[in-house]
C-alpha cells in the first residue's frame, strides 16, 4: 500500500539557518506534490507544488525539490525565522484526478532564537 | 470573508448521540471534502463531493452520512457517536481542474469530543 513518510522527529533549527524536511513515498508516481503548513489549532494552508517534470520549485525563502527516482522531496525554508515554527505537511494526489489528496505523517519544525 | 467555514468549532456530546457539522465554501469550487485528523496528527480522507456527487468514500463506518444539497455546502452527520470518533474534522475545497495548482483550501476544524 502507498506511504508517505515525513521525518518523524521534530526538527529544531536556530534563526537564520536552512531548514530541510523530507517527504519520501512509496508504490506510486505522483504526477505532482504538494506542501502544507499547518499551525496549532488550524487547518493546512498550501504552499507550493511541484510537477513531476519539474526538478525544483521556488516561492520567497521556501524551495522545494522533487526527486521521482529516489521518490522523494525535500522542502528547504532559508533563513529561517520563529515565525516558520509550524507543522509542515506533504501531500500526494492518490486519486490521479486532483480528487484524493493523501497527506504524510508530516514533520513540527521549531526555530528558536 | 471565510473562504471554507465550518461549524461549530467544538463539539463535546456523550457516546451514542447523533451531531451534525457543517461547512460552506464561497470560492466557487466544484469539490469539496471531509478529512479527520487523530490525536497523532495524522490527516485522513473521509469523503469527496463533485458538483454535490460522492465520488471517494474512504471504508468509513455507515454511521457516517455526508450531504451535499448544493457544491458550496457539505455537511457531515454522524450518528451513534463512539468514542474513537474524538478528533478534529476538517472541511476542504478545490477546483479539481486547478487543485494541481492551487491546493485544496481547509477550513479551521471541528474539535469533536465524544464522552
Amino acid at each position: 500500500s502507498q506511504k508517505i513518510e515525513q521525518n518523524s522527529e521534530a526538527l529544531n533549527i536556530q534563526e537564520g539557518k536552512t531548514a530541510t524536511l523530507t517527504c519520501n513515498y512509496t508504490n506510486y508516481s505522483p504526477a505532482y506534490l504538494q506542501w502544507y503548513r499547518q499551525d496549532p489549532g488550524r487547518g493546512p494552508v498550501f504552499l507550493l507544488l511541484i510537477r513531476e517534470n519539474e526538478k525544483e520549485k521556488r516561492k520567497e525563502r521556501l524551495k522545494v525539490t522533487f526527486d521521482t527516482t529516489l521518490k522523494q522531496s525535500l522542502f528547504h525554508i532559508t533563513a529561517s525565522q520563529p515565525a516558520d515554527s509550524a507543522t509542515y505537511l506533504c501531500a500526494l494526489d492518490m486519486g490521479g484526478g486532483g480528487n484524493k489528496l493523501t497527506f504524510g505523517t508530516g514533520t513540527q519544525l521549531k526555530v528558536e532564537l | 470573508d471565510t473562504a471554507v467555514s465550518q461549524t461549530p468549532k467544538y463539539l463535546v456530546t456523550q457516546m451514542g448521540n447523533d451531531k451534525s457539522i457543517k461547512c460552506e465554501q464561497n470560492l466557487g469550487h466544484d469539490t469539496m471534502y471531509w478529512y479527520k485528523q487523530d490525536s497523532k496528527k495524522f490527516l485522513k480522507i473521509m469523503f469527496s463531493y463533485n458538483n454535490k456527487e460522492l465520488i471517494i468514500n474512504e471504508t468509513v463506518p455507515n454511521r457516517f452520512s455526508p450531504k451535499s444539497p448544493d457544491k458550496a455546502h457539505l455537511n457531515l452527520h454522524i450518528n451513534s457517536l463512539e468514542l474513537g470518533d474524538s478528533a478534529v474534522y476538517f472541511c476542504a475545497s478545490s477546483q479539481v481542474d486547478r487543485a494541481s495548482n492551487y491546493g485544496y483550501t481547509f477550513g479551521s476544524g471541528t474539535r469533536l469530543t465524544v464522552v
